[in-house]
Formats: structure tokens, C-alpha cells, sequence
């Protein structure tokens, strides 16, 4: 398996509160994303990245926000935690373009 | 239309059947294709690949047609362990852009 671990793995927020979810990978992945996912939705992009410090939307990305310093770390930030966004999140990476993703054991979260 | 579609199942079937899923997308540009595994409030794993020309992994055969845009996996002699969701991926197809599209995924619970 990938070596890829996401934290916190559970956490309970209160609405308005500033949420902020890391993933890090020890496989050297140019490609890293989050995912959201929820009953009757499957997993739904939210922002992915394609390089250190170069990100993209996707298609549910308001409300969140990404960043990437360094290879291995992806963060997910919710600026303002909504009870819409109470979700379970993945992220997944990998090496290049069309590749096979791994993914993380997923964070759940639960807003008050 | 989704872009990616599935038969929700559940598929209950006996312990040594054979089952079918498939799963249609709407890109024609896409060039990746896979099954991914996801058991109940775990991360989905690659099940397999999809090839142009077919692919066997024991039990598992996944056939790509790319005329009709849909994919499909067939499980022989059906294992209690079997018993999850199916989930068919797609890359996105638009040059550029390494998005992967995931249908909403099909329940198998294989009865003892």
C-alpha cells in the first residue's frame, strides 16, 4: 500500500470554526487531491494539485481552500465550517497523470 | 447525464456465482480506466485496471469498450469476502487536466 495517512482521522467543529485537514505522502506523488465523500454522491473532487504550490478547483470547491509547500503535504482548509461540509474526506495521490490513486484511510467530520 | 454511471445494487448474490457490472462514461478524450474496491467506511483500493484488450487477475476480468464508452467487471465464484462497493474511475480525458471521475459505485453482498 501507498504510504499515505491523513489527520485528524475523526473531528467534531462547531459552525463558523476554521477546520484545516493534512495529508502526507511518503511516495514522492506529483499529484495529490481531496475528495468529499457523501451517501448518493460517490466521491466528488474538490481541489487537486499538480505540482508544489500549483493548485486547481474542482467541482466542489467553495467554501474550501488548499495548499501545497512541499511534495509530501496537502492541506485542506475549510475557512468557515458549514454543516453542509460534515463529510467524510479522502485524499489521493499519485505519480503521474491517469495513473493508478491511492488513497488515505479518510478523515470524518462532523459540523455542528 | 453523469459522466459516470453505475447500477447502485445492491447485487445479492450466492457464494459462487458469477456477477456482472457495468459502468458507462460520457468522455469519449478518456484514456484511464479502473475498478476500485471500497468496503463500509474504508478508503476505496485498486481492484484493477481496465486495458483496451481486456484483463484478467484471477477471478476478475475487465473488459474496456471504448465504441459504446462503457467498462465492465465480471467476478467468478463469487467469495463472502467479495461483499462490498465497486466503484468504476475515469480520468478526465481533457488534455491538461488530471482529474479522475468517479461513479457512485455498485453494493455486492455475496450470501453465505
Amino acid at each position: 500500500d501507498a504510504g499515505i495517512t491523513q489527520s485528524p482521522r475523526h473531528k467534531v467543529t462547531e459552525t463558523g470554526t476554521p477546520v484545516t485537514l493534512r495529508c502526507h505522502q511518503t511516495e514522492n506523488h506529483r499529484y495529490m487531491y481531496w475528495y468529499r465523500q457523501d451517501p448518493g454522491h460517490g466521491l466528488r473532487l474538490i481541489h487537486y494539485s499538480y505540482g508544489v504550490k500549483d493548485t486547481d478547483k474542482g467541482e466542489v470547491s467553495d467554501g474550501y481552500s488548499v495548499s501545497r509547500s512541499k511534495t509530501e503535504d496537502f492541506l485542506l482548509t475549510l475557512e468557515s465550517a458549514t454543516s453542509s461540509q460534515t463529510s467524510v474526506y479522502f485524499c489521493a495521490s499519485n505519480l503521474g497523470g491517469g495513473e493508478t490513486q491511492y488513497f488515505g484511510p479518510g478523515t470524518r467530520l462532523l459540523v455542528l | 447525464r453523469k459522466e459516470v454511471e453505475q447500477d447502485p445494487g445492491p447485487f445479492n448474490v450466492p457464494e459462487g456465482a458469477t456477477v456482472a457490472f457495468n459502468c458507462t462514461y460520457s468522455n469519449s478524450a478518456s484514456q484511464s480506466f479502473f475498478w476500485y474496491r471500497q468496503d463500509c467506511r474504508k478508503e476505496p483500493k485498486l481492484l484493477m485496471s481496465v486495458y483496451s484488450s481486456g484483463n484478467e487477475d484471477g477471478r476478475f476480468t475487465a473488459q474496456l469498450n471504448r465504441a459504446s464508452q462503457y467498462i465492465s467487471l465480471l467476478i467468478r465464484d463469487s467469495k463472502l469476502s467479495d461483499s462490498a462497493t465497486y466503484l468504476c474511475v475515469v480520468n478526465d480525458g481533457t488534455s491538461g487536466t488530471y482529474k479522475y471521475i468517479f461513479g457512485t459505485g455498485t453494493r455486492l453482498k455475496v450470501l453465505a
